[in-house]
């Protein structure tokens, strides 16, 4: 079925430990997005990607990092953890009218707890 | 800056009966508007968009929305509640820059159907 896979589903983590949050479309989308969820605050973008080879700062950028080296794939890193970065995190993609219109496919998110 | 709230955290309906949800946008031209929905542990679900013409859309499972730019809203409706559209409903609103980085989501709306 196509889609957004993300991985890990769910994890936890000690504070100051290096993450990577794994994202894989195979839409073509040009177009990919971070955003992590949390409770009373909705969805906040955290980096996004136009095409493969840029990447971009979204509302809520600090302590996260991204790298787009191909259109599939768009992992988030954190590279030192902290509890405030515990949330849902979710992977979304868009293809080139989506762009224009902000039409956005999501995955079923990843679970990361920061103890 | 683009802005969207939703008055509503929590709403209770019986099922068969009507729902609005409400949404209120800031934006200082012509948005795209969107309603996504979030069943438990799932992604977020495209219901319906606005981006021009006719001010009342259609979308998936029975929904619909109304932008009214005089009152700066974009409120979803169905006439009949199923028990399986319990979930969590989220607005948002895309700027027209081309780019759908500038989408910003509102903090949602839970919505609890009983029988």
């Amino acid at each position: 079925i196509a889609g957004i896979t993300q991985a890990p589903t769910s994890q936890i983590l000690a504070a100051g430990r290096r993450m990577t949050l794994r994202c894989t479309q195979d839409m073509r989308h040009n177009a990919m997005y971070w955003y992590r969820q949390d409770l009373g605050l909705g969805l906040r973008l955290i980096h996004y990607s136009n095409t493969a080879g840029t990447t971009g700062k979204g509302e809520v950028p600090d302590g996260y990092s991204v790298s787009r080296a191909n259109t599939d794939d768009f992992p988030l890193t954190l590279a030192s953890a902290v509890p405030s970065q515990t949330s849902v995190y979710f992977c979304a993609s868009s293809d080139r009218a989506g762009l224009f219109t902000g039409e956005l496919f999501f995955g079923e998110g990843s679970r990361l707890t920061v103890l | 800056a683009q802005s969207v709230t939703q008055p509503d955290i929590h709403i209770t309906v019986s099922e068969g009966a009507s729902l609005e949800l409400r949404c209120n946008y800031s934006y200082g031209a012509t948005p795209y508007l969107f309603w996504y929905v979030q069943s438990p542990g799932q992604g977020l679900q495209l219901l319906l968009k606005y981006f021009s013409g006719d001010t009342l859309v259609q979308g998936i499972k029975g929904f619909e929305a109304e932008f009214k730019r005089s009152q700066s809203s974009f409120n979803l409706r169905k006439p009949s509640v199923h028990w399986s559209d319990a979930a969590e409903y989220f607005c948002a609103v895309g700027a027209n820059t081309g780019t759908a980085s500038k989408l910003t989501f509102g903090t949602g709306t839970r919505l609890q159907v009983t029988l």
